[in-house]
């Protein structure tokens, strides 16, 4: 168990609609990164958060945002879902914002029909 | 640019044999590299990072800054070490963001 804690597991919705995935960081952990993993593009970065404010932004569209809490969970929230949104997204946390390694959660797995 | 290549998809090797996992970096500083392994599309785990220099479940990888690799080896594979491995690299800065290649999956045959 990594102690990153993520919800709901599986997630099925439809096209157009908006979810949340939620993030709880390992204890003491203060930076916070999303990624998606799906078949044809692998792991791609989306964003970090360190303590509370973005650090680094990737390959996030604007369909797509993210904030990190005062008790330092974080959420991701995608709207207006395309059938190309459904994938694994994982969360993972470091204990500082640069040259810690990253632990991460199990995944929330999400299919837009 | 700063990128990572793991050229074979697909590694298949019969149990016993050696392994090599071949991971390639671009990247203009000093390098932070590791490896994570990813049990059926479960959590990614941290494997080995290359500053530690250890070997975790009989794995090392080596970096050469010379080529630019941080290859995975492994002297006898074991059935249970199949898996998808993933080499990542750190993208430097006040970030700690991973960049990671496309994974390699390692099939070992009894």
């Amino acid at each position: 168990d990594s102690g990153v804690t993520q919800t709901p597991k599986h997630l099925i919705t439809a096209t157009g609609q908006r979810v949340t995935l939620r993030c709880s960081p390992r204890s003491g952990d203060l930076s916070v990164y999303w990624y998606q993993q799906s078949l044809d593009q692998g792991l791609q970065f989306l964003i970090q958060y360190y303590n509370g404010e973005e650090r680094a932004k990737g390959n996030i569209l604007e369909r797509f945002s993210a904030q990190q809490f005062p008790d330092l969970h974080s959420e991701l929230n995608l709207s207006s879902l395309e059938l190309g949104d459904s994938a694994l997204y994982f969360c993972a946390s470091s204990y500082s914002s640069y040259n810690s390694p990253l632990h991460f959660g199990n995944g929330t797995r999400l299919t837009v029909t | 640019a700063q990128r990572v290549t793991q050229p074979e998809k697909l590694l298949s090797v019969f149990k016993g044999a050696p392994v090599e996992l071949k991971c390639n970096y671009s990247y203009s500083g000093s390098p932070e590299l590791f490896w994570y392994v990813q049990y059926s599309r479960q959590r990614l785990q941290l494997l080995l990072r290359h500053i530690s220099r250890e070997s975790i479940k009989g794995f090392t990888a080596d970096l050469n800054k010379g080529e630019t690799s941080f290859h995975l080896k492994k002297p006898f594979a074991q059935e249970e070490d199949s898996a998808m491995y993933y080499c990542a690299l750190s993208g430097g800065g006040n970030t700690g963001k991973l960049i990671f290649g496309q994974g390699t999956t390692l099939q070992v045959k009894p």
